[in-house]
């Protein structure tokens, strides 16, 4: 069946620093790839999504570029902030059902 | 502008008690999903409803039940609750076919004791 593997982390950066976290998927059909965010103490919110090869999301200075030849999904930040700190969640969903996570990635950020 | 709603947002059960977890949407979602959160093990998919008037199990269905009431609403059932039930509890809803994320409530905290 489908799967998502991600680094599982935590991951501890200091602010400003680059952040990328790694994720792969193995998926029989096309799937569209996402990444949700979970703050502490509440539900997982949409981060960014891409739907097809080599389309990039991006939203609130966070990128992934959907990479059908390494089935590769990898999140990327230029410079992270405090309020980045995290768990975040790659996903992908085949036909619009069946969501499949990864374990997630716990990011914290130091000023 | 409510989304995904969920009640309660916490709860102790004793082992072997029975209870509820309700869940209501206000986006005219097709699709609606019931996934438990433990750490280190990401989100595991207990029941979902594609549409109204059908449920199907997911990876781990054991020991829960699921009623979709009505487009809006798909609850999630404890019968005999163990202390392994123990985690926390999403409800999330997406339109279906070709309408692609998913939409999140925020959760109900269940700990049985």
């Amino acid at each position: 069946g489908d799967s998502v593997t991600q680094m599982e982390g935590p991951v501890t950066l200091s602010e400003e620093a680059f952040l990328t976290i790694n994720c792969t998927y193995t998926a029989t059909g096309y799937p569209s790839l996402f990444w949700y965010v979970q703050y502490p103490g509440e539900g997982l919110q949409l981060l960014l999504k891409a739907t097809k090869a080599d389309d990039k999301g991006s939203n609130k200075g966070f990128e992934a570029t959907y990479r059908k030849e390494t089935t590769s999904f990898h999140l990327e930040k230029g410079s992270v902030q405090v309020s980045d700190s995290a768990v975040y969640f790659c996903a992908l969903s085949s036909y619009g059902q069946n969501f499949v996570f990864g374990p997630g990635t716990r990011l914290s950020v130091l000023p | 502008n409510a989304g995904v709603t969920q009640t309660p947002k916490f709860q102790v059960l004793k082992t072997g008690q029975s209870m509820t977890l309700q869940c209501a949407q206000d986006m005219n979602h097709n699709s609606m999903y019931w996934y438990r959160q433990d750490p280190g093990m990401g989100l595991r998919l207990i029941y979902y409803s594609a549409s109204e008037g059908t449920t199907d199990k997911g990876e781990v269905p054991n020991g829960y039940n699921v009623s979709r009431l009505n487009k809006r609403e798909f609850s999630l059932r404890l019968e005999s609750a163990a202390p392994s039930q123990t985690s926390v509890y999403f409800c999330a809803s997406n339109g279906g076919l070709g309408n692609t994320e998913a939409f999140f409530g925020q959760g109900t905290r269940l700990t049985v004791v």
